[in-house]
C-alpha cells in the first residue's frame, strides 16, 4: 500500500540545537517533497529531493531511494523554525501522499 | 505576483447548507488538489484534477465535490452529505515532470 511514516512526531528542542527528522515511504511512492506548516497553515515548500542531498540554508535534506527513506536536518535552530513538517511523496498518477508531520518546538 | 489564492480564509455553514470553496492559480499548472486537515492530522487528499474537465476522486470524496472548467480554477463544494465538514481545507497545484506541489493559505472552515 501506500505509506509515508514520519518520525518522531513531536519534537522539543533547545535554540541553537540540530535534529533530524526522518521520513519512510512505500516502495510506490517517490519524488519526495518536504514543506514546513507555518502557524497560520500555510505549507511552505523546503525541498523537492527525489534523490540526492540538498541544502538551503540551515535546512538540509537527503533521500535515499534505493532504502526508501528521507532525512531533513535543522541546524541551530530558531525559534522560527517552530512548527510542523511534512514529508509528501508522489503515487499513481501524480496523487501526493503525506505522513503525519514532525511536530517541532524550538524554545528560546 | 505568482501562486494559489483560495478564498475565503475562513468560512463557515449552518448545518443542512452547501458551500463552495474557491481556488485558483496562475502559475499554469496542469493539476490541481483538494485537501482536508484535521487537527493533529496530516493532510488526506479529497479529489485531484490532471486536465481541464476531468478529475478523480481521491481518498475522502464523499459528501464534496468539484469542477475544473478552467485551468486556472478548481472550485470545492462541501454538500449537506458531508457529516463532519469542520476542517482546515488546502488546495494545492502541480507542474508536471518532474511533479512539485505549491499549497494556497487556506480555507478554514466551522459548521455552526
Amino acid at each position: 500500500g501506500i505509506q509515508v511514516e514520519q518520525s518522531p512526531p513531536d519534537l522539543i528542542l533547545q535554540e541553537g540545537a540540530n535534529s533530524t527528522l526522518r521520513c519512510n515511504f512505500s516502495d510506490s511512492v517517490n519524488n519526495l517533497q518536504w514543506f514546513h506548516q507555518n502557524p497560520w497553515g500555510q505549507l511552505i515548500n523546503l525541498f523537492y529531493i527525489p534523490s540526492g542531498t540538498k541544502q538551503n540554508g540551515r535546512l538540509s535534506a537527503t533521500t535515499v531511494a534505493t532504502e526508501r527513506y528521507s532525512l531533513l536536518y535543522i541546524s541551530s535552530s530558531q525559534t522560527t523554525d517552530s512548527g510542523v513538517y511534512f514529508c509528501a511523496g508522489y503515487y499513481g498518477n501524480n496523487r501526493l501522499a503525506f505522513g503525519k508531520g514532525n511536530q517541532v518546538v524550538v524554545i528560546p | 505576483d505568482g501562486g494559489i489564492t483560495q478564498s475565503p480564509k475562513y468560512l463557515f455553514r449552518k448545518e443542512g447548507q452547501n458551500v463552495t470553496l474557491s481556488c485558483e492559480q496562475n502559475l499554469n499548472h496542469d493539476a490541481m488538489y483538494w485537501y482536508r486537515q484535521d487537527p493533529g492530522q496530516g493532510l488526506r487528499l479529497i479529489y485531484y484534477s490532471q486536465i481541464v474537465n476531468d478529475f478523480q476522486k481521491g481518498d475522502i470524496a464523499e459528501g464534496y465535490s468539484v469542477s475544473r472548467e478552467k485551468k486556472e480554477s478548481f472550485p470545492l463544494t462541501v454538500t449537506s452529505a458531508q457529516k463532519n465538514p469542520t476542517a482546515f481545507y488546502l488546495c494545492a497545484s502541480s507542474m508536471g515532470g518532474p511533479p512539485t506541489a505549491f499549497f494556497g493559505q487556506g480555507t478554514r472552515l466551522t459548521v455552526v
